[in-house]
This record gives C-alpha cells, sequence and structure tokens, in this order.
C-alpha cells in the first residue's frame, strides 16, 4: 500500500523557518517524480515545488523562488521542503503528493494527509 | 501566475451529466497533454480523476470523462451520483512559467 506520510509543521514567525518531510513507503520512490501542493484557508490547492525522478531537477513556483527549497533522499524515501523568510501568507496546509511518473509535470496520483504551517507573530 | 479559471459551483440532478470548464492561457494547455483533473470530498485526500486530458486510472468509474479544446479543459460526470458531491480541480503543466497551475476549484452539489 501506497503511503505519503507529512511531518514538520507548526507555528513559526514571520522571517522565520520550517523544514518539511514527506515518508513514504510502498512505491520504487526513486523512480517518481514528488511535487508539494498547499491549500490556505479558505482557498483553494496551489502547486509549490516539484523534483523530478530522474535527475532530482526541482521546480518552483514564482513565489516560493528564493526562499523554499525541495530535496529527496532516496535512501531514506523521504521528500523534504526547507521553507526560509517564511511570510503570513505561507500559512496553509503542505501536502506531498506522488506524480504518475518520473516527469514533474504529470498528474499527482497519491497524496498524502498533509501538515499544517502557520505563520503568525 | 494566475490560478486557471473554473465556475466556483455547479449543480445537477441525480442521473444528469454535467460539465465543468477550466480556462487558461495558451501557454497553459498548448504544445502538452498534462492536464488532470482531482476530486475533492471534505476531511479526505484529493483523488486523482483525469491524467493526460482525458484518461482514467484504474478504479476510476467512467462516468468521468475529460477533454480539451484550444485553451479550456472540461471535466464531464455523466449519470449524477449523491456521491458525486464533491470539489473538483483541474491542474495543468504552464510552459508560460515552467510550473504547475491549478484551477480554483469548482464546488458540485448534487440536488
Amino acid at each position: 500500500e501506497v503511503q505519503l506520510v507529512e511531518s514538520g509543521g507548526g507555528l513559526v514567525q514571520p522571517g522565520g523557518s520550517l523544514r518539511l518531510s514527506c515518508a513514504t513507503s510502498g512505491f520504487t520512490f526513486s523512480n517518481y517524480a514528488m511535487t508539494w501542493v498547499r491549500q490556505a484557508p479558505g482557498k483553494g490547492l496551489e502547486w509549490v515545488s516539484a523534483i523530478s525522478g530522474g535527475d532530482g531537477s526541482t521546480y518552483y513556483a514564482d513565489f516560493v523562488k528564493g526562499r523554499f527549497t525541495i530535496s529527496k533522499d532516496n535512501s531514506r524515501n523521504t521528500l523534504y521542503l526547507q521553507m526560509n523568510s517564511l511570510r503570513v501568507d505561507d500559512t496553509a496546509i503542505y501536502s506531498c503528493a506522488r506524480c504518475h511518473s518520473s516527469s514533474w509535470t504529470d498528474a499527482f496520483d497519491m497524496w498524502g494527509q498533509g501538515t499544517i504551517v502557520t505563520v503568525s507573530s | 501566475q494566475s490560478a486557471l479559471t473554473q465556475p466556483a459551483s455547479v449543480s445537477g440532478s441525480p442521473g444528469q451529466s454535467i460539465t465543468i470548464s477550466c480556462t487558461g492561457t495558451r501557454s497553459d494547455f498548448g504544445g502538452h497533454d498534462y492536464v488532470s483533473w482531482y476530486q475533492r470530498h471534505p476531511g479526505k485526500v484529493p483523488k486523482l480523476l483525469i491524467y493526460g486530458v482525458s484518461d482514467r486510472p484504474s478504479g476510476v468509474s467512467n462516468r468521468f470523462s475529460g477533454s480539451k479544446s484550444g485553451n479550456t479543459a472540461s471535466l464531464t460526470i455523466s449519470g449524477l451520483q449523491a456521491e458525486d458531491e464533491a470539489d473538483y480541480y483541474c491542474a495543468s503543466y504552464t510552459s508560460g512559467s515552467t510550473s504547475v497551475l491549478f484551477g480554483g476549484g469548482t464546488k458540485l452539489t448534487v440536488l
């Protein structure tokens, strides 16, 4: 059974940092692209970042470029999102999702439950 | 990066068919087939309904179908059932910003 479990969320002050993790199991992690998606309170889904399954190339939404870094550890089957210079409008539930293939542009076929990030003073 | 445009809400009676549109720009939909649709019930994780514009993952009912024409993608649900009541999101790779865009979401009400 495919499982994705996020952790690392919490309350942080503006300008602070958090590192999210997404522990996976039930599939060959290195073969798939992975992505982070967020949903702010009362808003829709918003794509944040992706990492390809082959060469590990990374991609970011404009609103997180230079602040967030996506990475993965194939030996631990774990995806990460390092979030720096956090802003109030980064407050959201952050979910990891598996792409349908090794291509980061492909659909998201498995999702985690998400971890809550609250940025507030 | 503007979100793709979806109607905020649609409704239909059991047994009827409804179509949800998803409108973007040429850079959002042109030159590729990376368009997908998701169903999300309250408190649940999103479920992939359609990928590659019109392909269904194993286990998804053939009542769900997808298409694309020009700058608009569409999700059609035929034979509406009560359990189809949910939020629906489209998503597409966009070459304009080398990213993925989601639609704002459409709330489907089954009357």
